[in-house]
C-alpha cells in the first residue's frame, strides 16, 4: 500500500515564524503536491513537483515555497507565517500523469 | 476559467440511494475522478471515468457524460459510515498530474 506521511498532525506557530511542513511517500511516485483545505473552499493547490528539484506554482503559491531534494520527500515552507495561513495542509503523491493521488493525513496548522 | 460545481450538502437516510452531481468547465478534458473524505481524515480515491457511461464498484457507481460536461457519483444501500465529503476532480489538460477539485459535497446519512 502507498503510504504518504506528514511530519505533524497538529502544529501551532507564532506570526513571523518560519514553518517547515514535511511530506514523505514510499512508493517512488514522480508527482507530489501540497494543498490547503479551508471550509467552503475545497482543496486548493499550493505547489506541485513532477521530479526532483522541479516545482511549479499552483493556484495559491503566495507566501509559500517548496523544496524537493529527494524523490520521496517534498517540503512546504512558510517563510514568515501569518494568521491567514491557519489551515489544514494536505500532501499528496501520484505515480505519473493523471493517476489517482494518494493523500497524507494532513497537518492542521494554527498561526497565532 | 476552469471550474467544477457540485452541491454543498446532501442528506439521505440509511438504506437509500443518493446521487451527487458534478458539472465541469475545463479547457481540454481527460476524465473525472471522485474522492471521499471523512471528517478529520485524508481524501481517498473512489473512481475515475475517462469514457462515457456508468462504472460500478460495489455500492458505489460513477457516471460520465462528456457531451454534457457532467458526471455523478451514485451511492446505493447507504450506510452511516458513508457520511463524508465527496469531491469531484479533473486533471488539468497538459499540466502534468495537476487536479482541480470541486468544493465538495457533504453527505449526511441519517438513521
Amino acid at each position: 500500500d502507498v503510504k504518504v506521511t506528514q511530519s505533524s498532525r497538529y502544529l501551532v506557530k507564532r506570526t513571523g515564524e518560519k514553518v517547515f511542513l514535511e511530506c514523505v511517500q514510499d512508493m517512488d511516485h514522480e508527482n507530489m503536491f501540497w494543498y490547503r483545505q479551508d471550509p467552503g473552499l475545497g482543496l486548493r493547490l499550493i505547489y506541485f513537483s513532477y521530479d526532483v528539484k522541479m516545482k511549479e506554482k499552483g493556484d495559491i503559491p503566495e507566501g509559500y515555497s517548496v523544496s524537493r531534494e529527494k524523490k520521496e520527500r517534498f517540503s512546504l515552507i512558510l517563510e514568515s507565517a501569518s494568521t491567514n495561513q491557519t489551515s489544514m495542509y494536505l500532501c499528496a503523491s501520484s505515480l505519473s500523469g493523471y493517476n489517482e493521488q494518494f493523500f497524507g493525513p494532513g497537518t492542521r496548522l494554527t498561526v497565532l | 476559467g476552469q471550474s467544477l460545481e457540485q452541491p454543498s450538502e446532501v442528506t439521505a437516510v440509511e438504506g437509500a440511494i443518493v446521487q451527487i452531481n458534478c458539472t465541469y468547465q475545463t479547457s481540454g478534458f481527460y476524465g473525472l475522478s471522485w474522492y471521499q473524505q471523512h471528517d478529520g481524515g485524508a481524501p481517498t480515491f473512489l473512481s475515475y471515468n475517462a469514457l462515457d457511461g456508468l462504472e460500478e464498484t460495489g455500492r458505489f457507481s460513477s457516471f460520465l457524460s462528456r457531451s454534457d460536461s457532467y458526471g455523478y457519483l451514485l451511492l446505493q444501500e447507504l450506510q452511516m459510515k458513508d457520511s463524508a465529503s465527496y469531491f469531484c476532480a479533473v486533471p488539468l489538460y497538459n499540466q502534468g498530474g495537476k487536479l482541480i477539485f470541486g468544493q465538495g459535497t457533504e453527505l449526511s446519512v441519517k438513521p
